[in-house]
């Protein structure tokens, strides 16, 4: 199984400054498709999980450009440009290249 | 739009059976792969069964294999979760997802999920 690590496990941020959450798989994601299956999650407090960045780079529909995602091969990075109130809650990365599906762990990110 | 329902949770006894549902609606549920993916209490994401549009191509976390499976009857836009000799570590919410393209796995979509508690 491909394990996810994820770094830091939380984060403070003053509203308007950067963030950035780091994402270390255990072994390479990119398919024999030449895609890499890499996605970015943000559970709000009690809600559902909802779709920030695919495969790698790709925002979802709706998503912000202040969301961005970047990597390649076993390293993946979140970056917020600006963090908003609205930001809160854990991030989680996940790949889809194998099965088990596997997550990180989580980094909940809080407001200052 | 797309909605996922899910439905079916409960309070069931350790060893006891389960059968959950989610309805969807607002896309072409029959070509879209779906899977299940839990939540224990106050912890993180784990994912738990996968079935292709088609019905086939299935997969199972190991911690479920040979206790649950996945269906799903692309006539009724209805994906299925019969969980049986359920454990305490079962306990979780329950959430239905919807694969991000045709043929892919890694979800967009999540309904809201269902509660289980596994408890006597």
């Amino acid at each position: 199984e491909i394990v996810m690590t994820q770094t830091p496990l939380s984060l403070s941020v003053t509203p308007g400054q950067p963030a950035s959450i780091s994402c270390k798989s255990s072994q390479s994601l990119l398919y024999s498709d030449g895609k890499t299956y890499l996605y970015w999650y943000l559970q709000k407090p009690g809600q559902s999980p909802q779709l920030l960045i695919y495969e790698v780079s790709n925002r979802f529909s709706g998503v912000p450009d202040r969301f961005s995602g970047s990597g390649s091969g076993t390293d993946f990075t979140l970056k917020i440009s600006r963090v908003e109130a609205d930001d809160v809650g854990v991030y989680y990365c996940m790949q889809s290249m194998q099965l088990p599906l596997t997550f990180g762990g989580g980094t909940k990110v809080e407001i200052k | 739009e797309v909605q996922l329902l899910e439905s079916g949770g409960g309070l069931v006894e350790p060893g006891g059976s389960l059968r959950l549902s989610c309805a969807a609606s607002g896309f072409t549920f029959s070509t879209y792969t779906m899977s299940w993916v839990r939540q224990a209490p106050g912890k993180g994401l784990e994912w738990v069964s996968r079935i292709r549009g088609s019905g086939s191509n299935i997969g199972y976390a190991d911690s479920v294999k040979g206790r649950f499976t996945i269906s799903r009857d692309n006539s009724k836009n209805t994906l299925y979760l019969q969980m049986n000799s359920l454990r305490a570590e079962d306990t979780a919410i329950y959430y239905c997802a919807k694969g991000v393209h045709v043929a892919v796995t890694g979800p967009d979509y999540w309904g809201r999920g269902t509660l289980v508690t596994v408890s006597s």
